[in-house]
């Protein structure tokens, strides 16, 4: 079965300091590696989703890169409002396979 | 996220009792998907349902649990006989088509709590 591991579990910055989260994953065929944000309480909302090695995406202080075991989730100049988890998932059949996510808190 | 509407959103069952957690799609989904999420725990798949039609339900637990997605009106995911253990964050998601890389997007969850 696929397997996703994020790391760190938990990630504290101050506002302004730049960081990266980490997914690595192993899959036979990635077939879409997904990004999503999820707020205590909330359900998960999409972020990106990176189909092959070398692809990146960007939204706001958020950008998402792919290679060929691994995604990063580069923050940069983060505020408090990006405080979260962030949760990356690979599709796997009919399914996404989620890592357990990165609980991220920013200090003012 | 707003697009896919559950209810509850909260649910409190008393042991022995039954859960019923109904999901309507985005508006031109057709493809309905239902995760759980259990304390401490990461998102896992349950079941993926067309209209009228259970796609993949190798997630479900095998008893008490069931899922269906009628030609008229919301998905509904029915849990027996609850369980304490039954207790966490149920979400519903919904896509376009079952194709590679579709996005697939969340509601809010509904909450149940077994005691």
């Amino acid at each position: 079965e696929d397997q996703v591991t994020q790391s760190p579990e938990a990630l504290r910055l101050q506002e302004g300091e730049s960081s990266s989260l980490n997914c690595s994953y192993t899959v036979s065929g990635l077939r879409g590696l997904f990004w999503y944000r999820q707020d205590p309480g909330k359900g998960p909302e999409f972020l990106f989703t990176l189909y092959s090695a070398g692809e990146e995406k960007e939204k706001e202080r958020l950008k998402a890169t792919l290679t060929k075991k691994e995604s990063f989730l580069h923050i940069t100049a983060p505020k408090p409002e990006d405080s979260a988890t962030y949760l990356c998932a690979v599709q796997d059949g009919n399914k996404l396979v989620f890592g357990a996510g990165t609980i991220l808190r920013v200090k003012s | 996220n707003a697009g896919v509407m559950q209810n509850p959103r909260h649910l409190v069952r008393r042991r022995g009792q039954e859960a019923r957690l109904r999901c309507s799609p985005m508006k031109g989904h057709s493809h309905v998907y239902w995760y759980r999420q259990l304390p401490e725990e990461g998102l896992k798949f349950m079941v993926y349902l067309q209209k009228e039609n259970i796609i993949d339900e190798s997630g479900m637990p095998k008893e008490r649990f069931s899922a269906e997605f009628p030609k008229e009106g919301p998905s509904i995911l029915r849990i027996q006989q609850v369980v304490r253990g039954d207790s966490a964050a149920y979400f519903c998601a919904s896509s376009p088509a079952q194709r590679t890389g579709n996005t697939i997007y969340f509601g809010e969850g509904s909450w149940l709590t077994v005691v």
